[in-house]
This record gives C-alpha cells, structure tokens and sequence, in this order.
C-alpha cells in the first residue's frame, strides 16, 4: 500500500527554468492538497482540490499552477522557478471533500532547490 | 483571522519525564483541532484530533492531548518521553476558506528533544 507517492524526491532548478512535480494516491481519496514547508514558517497551504475536476488557491499560490489530472493524481507546476521557491514540498490527500475533520495522509517530500 | 499559534519553537526533555507541547487556536465557532509528528527527512504523520465530547483526546504512540476551551488551547502530552519521540509536531485547527472549503491550517511546529 503505497499511500501518497510524489515525485522527483530531489531536483535542483536554475532560476527561469520550469518543472512539474507529480504527486499520486491509491487510497480512493477525494481531496489533495500541495503544501511548502520552509523552516521557521510551517506548513503553508499552496494549491488544494477538494475533489476531482476543482481546484483553488491556497495561502501561497503565486508562482504555482496546479492539475487534477484525475482522482488519484494532482500535480504542481513552477512556469518559472526562483529562488523563492527552494522549499520542501508536499503532497497529501484525505478522503472526503467536505467537513476538514478527515485525517490528512502525507507524502515524503520533494526537495527542491533553485539557484 | 482563524489560526493556530505554537508558542516554543523548541522543547527540550529528558528521557522518562513528562511532557508537553503546546498549542493556542483561534477559531470562530466550534474547532476542530489537530496533531501531526514529522520524523526527519518524512512527511506528517496524524497522531490524534478533537472533534467533540471528552476533552482528553488519546492518540498514537502513547500521546494525549487535552482540550480547554476557555484558554482556548490543545496541548500536547505524554507521561514519560523517549528519546524515539524527538521530531517536529504541528498543531493544526480547521478553517474555512473564502471558498466555503474546509481545510486544515498548521501552526509553525515545535522541535522536540528528548535527552537521554
């Protein structure tokens, strides 16, 4: 049972450059969220899908653009990536649309770096 | 504003002894509060949630937190730490989006380190 996969697990960008970090779940979840994690400042909500076919901004969408592709996988893209945007990145998903009372599962981060 | 505060960036434990983690919300009506444990180079892991009734909440791994609505804080506890127990924990509160969603907001994290 895999849970929440993303990936790549590291990647190092030149400033400009753009990249998509994929992110899939095999729970049967209805909702996925992206989240940056910076040190001193937590986790900050970047995009979320609160089911398949919608998404929305979260508290630090700048910069980002998303992609529920369906219901397993949501995708985070970076049109041109600055050093801003070093940060470990999450992906995670919880199984209902409604409420915010379920259980968020996360994955195991991607470290990105731009230079 | 809906949110939640982690006063300590750092709590520092010995081994054996009690302790606590603490965590302050501020929420309008009724919340719904939140723990999560990050083992480094990992992602969050859930370790228990109040939604309502009894205002000791227990969880994974030996942890309880405690409700108090009038001080309006969710504190973390365990009766004897480990050292396996140091890791990052995230207090987290659900809020409501502009949207009408409903998501979880996370507090800054505290470190905690249990001394052998």
């Amino acid at each position: 049972n895999a849970g929440v996969t993303q990936t790549p697990k590291f990647q190092v960008l030149k400033t400009g450059q753009s990249m998509t970090l994929q992110c899939a779940q095999d729970m049967n979840h209805n909702s996925m969220y992206w989240y940056r994690q910076d040190p001193g400042m937590g986790l900050r909500l970047i995009y979320y899908s609160a089911s398949e076919g919608t998404t929305d901004k979260g508290e630090v969408p700048n910069g980002y653009n998303v992609s529920r592709l369906n219901k397993r996988e949501f995708s985070l893209r970076l049109e041109s990536a600055a050093p801003s945007q070093t940060s470990v990145y999450f992906c995670a998903s919880s199984p209902k649309s409604t409420g915010g009372l379920d259980t968020i599962y996360f994955g195991e981060g991607s470290w990105l770096t731009v230079v | 504003a809906q949110s939640v505060a982690q006063p300590e960036d750092q709590v520092n434990v010995a081994e054996g002894n009690p302790l606590t983690v603490k965590c302050t919300y501020s929420v309008s009506g009724n919340p719904y509060l939140f723990w999560y444990v990050q083992y480094p180079n990992r992602g969050l892991q859930f370790l228990l949630k109040y939604i309502t009734g009894d205002n000791l909440v227990k969880g994974s791994y030996g942890f309880e937190a405690e409700f108090n609505k009038s001080q309006t804080s969710f504190h973390l506890k365990k009766p004897s730490a480990l050292v396996s127990d140091s890791a990052l924990y995230f207090c987290a509160v659900r809020v409501v989006t502009s949207g009408g969603s409903y998501i979880p907001t996370f507090g800054r994290g505290t470190s905690l380190i249990v001394h052998p």
